[in-house]
């Protein structure tokens, strides 16, 4: 029943190291994000897509490469992991044009890079 | 440059009390703004969203104010209780109506 889904919920990882995250929504939304909530807690928005197509693309190191395989999915994978990449993660969905505009959040991944 | 200022500083009331917290924008025109709530381990959960046409909204014990003169929103709960104690995030819609820009949030704590 969950509306968007995430995994791992918890990344432990050395520095240099390649990992993903995965999301998956089952709301039917045509939108979704990725965000990165760092120890400050500022949630600062990284890539977007709208029906398999990148429309955002913020100012993220292109060690970040987002996949969206299909528009339930958008998955993070980061390579050569460093120290600052921790932090956690979430996944968002909305659907353009509903007249709610919000955005459905994960649970989020929290990543450390030892 | 743009900003999204929101209180820094944890604010604690008595249970029963009206909570009321601010977002302060500078340099935006937002078609609206939206406020979320965060509890500790978990993603934001939206809760009410406010048009630049609209002065107030209403949902149960919430109640939310848009002033595109003063660019503030306010955030209102009334007759607080403990459960109400989370981070209140706002977010405004800008960049070509694409991305939401959000606030550091602030912290709530309802004491019984």
């Amino acid at each position: 029943d969950t509306a968007v889904s995430q995994t791992p919920k918890y990344l432990v990882t050395q520095m240099g190291n390649d990992k993903s995250i995965k999301c998956e929504q089952n709301l039917g939304h045509d939108t979704m994000y990725w965000y990165k909530q760092d120890s400050k807690k500022f949630l600062k928005i990284m890539f977007s897509y709208n029906n398999k197509e990148l429309i955002i693309n913020e100012t993220v190191p292109n060690r970040f490469s987002p996949k969206s395989p299909d528009k339930a999915h958008l998955n993070l994978h980061i390579n050569s992991l460093e120290l600052g990449d921790s932090a956690v993660y979430f996944c968002a969905s909305r659907q353009v044009g509903a007249g709610g505009n919000e955005q459905f959040f994960g649970p989020g991944t929290r990543l450390t890079v030892l | 440059s743009q900003k999204i200022e929101q209180n820094s500083e944890a604010l604690n009331i008595q249970e029963g009390k009206t909570a009321t917290l601010t977002c302060n924008y500078t340099n935006y025109s937002p078609a609206y703004l939206q406020w979320y709530r965060q509890d500790p381990g978990r993603g934001p959960v939206f809760l009410l969203l406010i048009r630049e046409n609209e002065k107030e909204k209403r949902k149960e014990r919430l109640k939310v104010t848009f002033d595109t003169t003063l660019k503030q929103s306010l955030f209102h709960i009334t007759a607080s209780q403990p459960a109400d104690s989370a981070t209140y995030l706002c977010a405004l819609l800008a960049g070509n109506n694409r991305k939401l820009i959000w606030g550091l949030g602030t912290s709530l704590a309802v004491n019984p």
